[in-house]
């Protein structure tokens, strides 16, 4: 079963714009992963924010967590035609092995 | 340091053909996890290995098996490849459960 889920499915943004994806989970976590895909690629770390961490900023990348709402959301500022991947959250839970949200395919158009 | 590295990159099976998938990480990490991605479905764990010398099922292992060999190296086996297996498969290894994932470059399978 998939603990963490990705909003939107798809996104579609001119380059310069803003893009924001969201990932709502259903029980208490320790920690949330965002991670990209390139078309072909693996997966590749971007960010991990711990349960007691409400905002993280990694260069153009910014994430929150709220853990009230059981949701983070992964803003990409400034985006870049580069930036077009796939887009994935993972929770961690513990003694629980991470699981996978199904993604959001994020396309930047130049 | 190359990081995670699977082999082979791209495979076609015939249905009932048997192949290994394998996979090497330098990272000196205690897991080790096989993962299937299908259009639409995300990340589906297949096997994992908590540490050297565990092996534990995960959401999706029917078809499969799995050896740690060594703390390094952590292989998949289809005994009797089926058309429903052809998927992209990924290994990751991770040093707990509570840090961040490497992931190798996938491996593309068809079985026809």
């Amino acid at each position: 079963s998939q603990q963490g889920e990705e909003d939107p499915q798809a996104l579609s943004i001119q380059e310069g714009e803003n893009a924001t994806m969201n990932c709502s989970y259903k029980t208490s976590i320790n920690n949330l992963q965002w991670y990209r895909q390139n078309s072909g690629r693996g997966l590749v770390h971007l960010i991990l924010i711990r349960s007691n961490e409400r905002e993280k900023h990694s260069g153009r990348l910014r994430v929150t967590l709220d853990t009230s709402k059981k949701s983070s959301s992964l803003l990409i500022t400034a985006s870049r035609a580069a930036d077009t991947a796939s887009y994935f959250c993972a929770t961690n839970r513990g003694s629980y092995i991470p699981t996978f949200g199904r993604g959001t395919s994020l396309i930047v158009h130049p | 340091n190359a990081g995670v590295t699977q082999t082979p990159k791209f495979q076609v099976l015939k249905t009932g053909q048997s192949m290994t998938l394998q996979c090497a990480q330098d990272m000196n990490h205690n897991s080790m996890y096989w993962y299937r991605q299908d259009p639409g479905m995300g990340l589906r764990l297949i096997y994992y290995s908590a540490s050297e010398g565990t092996t534990d099922k995960g959401e999706v292992p029917n078809g499969y098996n799995v050896s740690r060999l060594n703390k390094r190296e952590f292989s998949l086996r289809l005994e009797s490849a089926a058309p429903s297996q052809t998927s992209v498969y990924f290994c990751a290894s991770y040093q707990d459960r509570a840090s961040e994932a490497f992931f190798g470059q996938g491996t593309r399978l068809t079985v026809v």
